[in-house]
């Protein structure tokens, strides 16, 4: 079964840093772009970044641009974002998403996770 | 960066009625080499991640009801519930991945009267 699993969100203050995780299991991980994909609460969909198979290519949303960073591991079939400087509105249920059918970034979101939540405040 | 707008916000139809979502680009997402739109459908239900439901503007993925269909090319397009079930009252949000930043719309809602 195609499965995606977030860990790593939490309560931080503002202006502190969390690192989030997605384990992905069920496909072959380093075949696909993967993807960030935020939703404040009731709030819309916001992309928030996105990586190509072997890291050749990586997008940012200009809100989150020079504080987040993603990055992949293919040998433990793990992504992962690195949110430094996290501002209140941040705060989000973080999804991880995975490539409909191609290594690039240009591509749908086919298979998602459950998200993870991010609350910043002091 | 590519704006995209729906409408209605929400809408509430019968039962089996037809409902109509649109959602237009702020510039083409029509990619001219291989004459593919790059916009994506998506149903998103309460306390679930969303679900991709159409793919290059008209393309319903696997296992999703033939009532779905998608329309339209390069800036215009539409998602049409051709006779709305129960299960299909969501949320529904087009998608552009013709270019960085990839953004999503709004949203519309629909319900069930």
């Amino acid at each position: 079964e195609v499965q995606l699993v977030e860990s790593g969100g939490g309560l931080v203050q503002p202006g502190r840093s969390l690192r989030l995780s997605c384990a992905a299991s069920g496909f072959s991980f380093d075949d696909y772009a993967m993807h960030w994909v935020r939703q404040a609460p009731g709030k819309g969909l916001e992309w928030v970044s996105g990586i190509s198979w072997n890291s050749g290519s990586i997008g940012y949303a200009d809100s989150v641009k020079g504080r987040f960073t993603i990055s992949r591991d293919n040998t433990k079939n793990s992504l992962y974002l690195q949110m430094n400087n996290l501002r209140t509105e941040d705060m989000a249920l973080y999804y991880c998403a995975k490539s409909g059918s191609g290594s690039t970034l240009g591509d749908t979101f086919d298979i998602w996770g459950r998200g993870t939540m991010v609350t910043v405040s002091s | 960066d590519i704006v995209l707008t729906q409408s209605p916000d929400s809408l509430a139809v019968s039962l089996g009625e037809r409902a109509t979502i649109n959602c237009k680009s702020s510039q083409t997402v029509l990619y001219t080499s291989n004459n593919e739109n790059y916009l994506a459908w998506y149903q998103q239900k309460p306390g679930q991640p969303p679900k991709l439901l159409i793919s290059s503007a008209s393309t319903r993925e696997s296992g999703v009801p033939d009532r779905f269909s998608g329309s339209g090319s390069g800036t215009d397009f539409t998602l049409t519930i051709s006779s709305p079930q129960a299960e299909d009252v969501a949320v529904y949000y087009c998608q552009q991945y013709y270019n960085t930043p990839f953004t999503f719309g709004p949203g519309t809602t629909v319900d069930i009267k």
